[in-house]
């Protein structure tokens, strides 16, 4: 079974400051993960994803996450933070395995405030 | 391209109703996922349709059902609706590839389910 924990379910940067976002994912294969992006009364975007090969991953609006097999680890990161990017973030894992189940799991979410 | 589709965008019914949202792909997606995000429960996977078949379900009663048309587009119908069924409803699509290569869900914006 797959699970994903995002810890801190509120986070509050000064714009500019590093945004940091974490992420850990529990999975009995080799997962696919993937960082949403849900801004008010919307759906949600993809900001990037890794499948396999290169373990950091660059994304949209300058996020980029890094995969960390020890850590079981999938933490998004930008250097400087928006007011644009005030949102809430999902984590989401899902299963490789053809013709398995390929519905994504996903974290609780995080609400990225952004203060001036 | 357009996106995913939804509609309707608001839909509020009583307590005991029928309610069919719709979604429509991107075009050239075969597949499509809906998506439950209530209040206080997050993101939680519904259903799972692929060339007009339901290949897997979440843990959700039988009154959420669904299908999908040759076209592609699909329906979700809840029936005997009960207060706790208000959530915004997502519908994802995606083109199912290989496991190697990995899939991607795109997201509509939703329909808000009200039940009063």
């Amino acid at each position: 079974a797959q699970s994903v924990t995002q810890l801190g379910s509120h986070v509050s940067v000064s714009e500019g400051a590093l945004v940091l976002l974490r992420c850990n994912y529990s999975s009995s294969v080799p997962p696919y993960l993937f960082w949403y992006v849900q801004y008010p009364n919307q759906g949600l975007q993809l900001l990037l994803k890794y499948t396999t090969g290169a373990t950091l991953v660059k994304g949209i609006n300058g996020f980029e996450a890094e995969f960390k097999k020890s850590e079981t680890s999938f933490h998004l990161t930008k250097p400087s933070a928006h007011m644009s990017d005030a949102a809430e973030y999902f984590c989401a894992v899902s299963r490789i395995s053809s013709g398995s189940a390929r519905q994504l799991t996903f974290g609780s979410g995080t609400q990225l405030t952004v203060l001036p | 391209e357009a996106g995913v589709t939804q509609s309707p965008t608001h839909l509020i019914k009583t307590r005991g109703q029928q309610a069919t949202l719709r979604c429509s792909p991107i075009s050239g997606h075969t597949s499509v996922y809906w998506y439950q995000q209530a209040l206080g429960l997050g993101l939680q996977f519904l259903l799972w349709y692929d060339e007009g078949e339901e290949r897997n379900r979440g843990n959700f009663p039988p009154r959420f059902s669904g299908r999908q048309f040759p076209n592609y587009s699909s329906e979700l119908n809840v029936n005997a609706l009960e207060l706790e069924d208000s959530a915004l409803y997502l519908c994802a699509s995606s083109l199912e590839v290989s496991a190697v290569v990995g899939e991607t869900q795109y997201f509509g914006p939703g329909t808000r389910l009200l039940v009063l």
